[in-house]
């Protein structure tokens, strides 16, 4: 299994609503990343947990709350967002970088996100 | 400075030609890079990746490294229709024990039937 799985695949909220979106792997990767790219732009790293521990906060705001349960699994908690959050949120994840070699990203299809 | 440039195109080739990407950074302590294509409406899809000074073949992509310069490239040869995408050049970091990788703007490519 070479997949990274993303639900759900659109999600349309309001700037009260709490949503979560979810991201999956089974490729025993231990590095998991949630990126955010608005339209024609480059993805921009949010968060990165590493053995299931947050290893980078890219100072995202605290409405943004990332949870990694085990080592397949992120999740990205959302609360009180604005409609410039709307965009669309990528799920990656690679080995470690300590394990050698190119420990490659392998990006989700995305969660299109829009705050109304 | 950005950390890494591209030309963000569109870079427009017709078809059965060689498509000539180019990335540059900034930090010189930079030792892996990666080019990915992004369809629109799509997710990054890995290409290729280059961590040595040269060439890198794979089928019709060669990814190239030159790390005095600071550049890094990407050519695919005999370009199709297909190939038209958003190229993303990526540079990888690691920063409190964990990987970074940073993007370019992309270079939007079209092969021109």
């Amino acid at each position: 299994d070479t997949e990274v799985t993303q639900t759900p695949k659109h999600l349309v909220m309001g700037m009260t609503n709490k949503k979560s979106l979810k991201c999956e792997q089974h490729m025993g990767h231990r590095a998991m990343y949630w990126y955010k790219q608005k339209a024609k732009k480059p993805p921009e790293l949010m968060f990165v947990y590493s053995y299931e521990k947050l290893s980078i906060n890219e100072s995202v705001p605290s409405r943004f709350s990332p949870e990694c349960p085990n080592s397949s699994l992120l999740n990205l908690h959302l609360h009180a967002l604005q409609p410039e959050d709307s965009a669309l949120y990528l799920c990656a994840s690679s080995q470690e970088w300590t394990s050698g070699g190119a420990n490659e990203q392998f990006f989700g299809p995305g969660t299109r996100l829009t705050v109304l | 400075q950005k950390e890494v440039e591209q030309n963000s195109g569109p870079l427009s080739v017709p078809e059965g030609a060689i498509a000539s990407l180019n990335c540059t950074y900034s930090d010189r302590g930079s030792q892996s890079f990666f080019w990915y294509r992004q369809y629109s409406g799509k997710s990054p899809e890995l290409i290729m990746f280059i961590y040595s000074n040269g060439d890198k073949e794979d089928g019709r992509f060669t990814a190239q490294l030159n790390k005095a310069s600071q550049y890094v490239s990407l050519l695919i040869r005999d370009s199709q229709p297909s190939d038209s995408a958003t190229y993303l050049c990526a540079v990888r970091s690691i920063i409190q024990g964990a990987q970074k990788l940073v993007f370019g703007q992309g270079t939007r490519l079209t092969i021109n039937p």
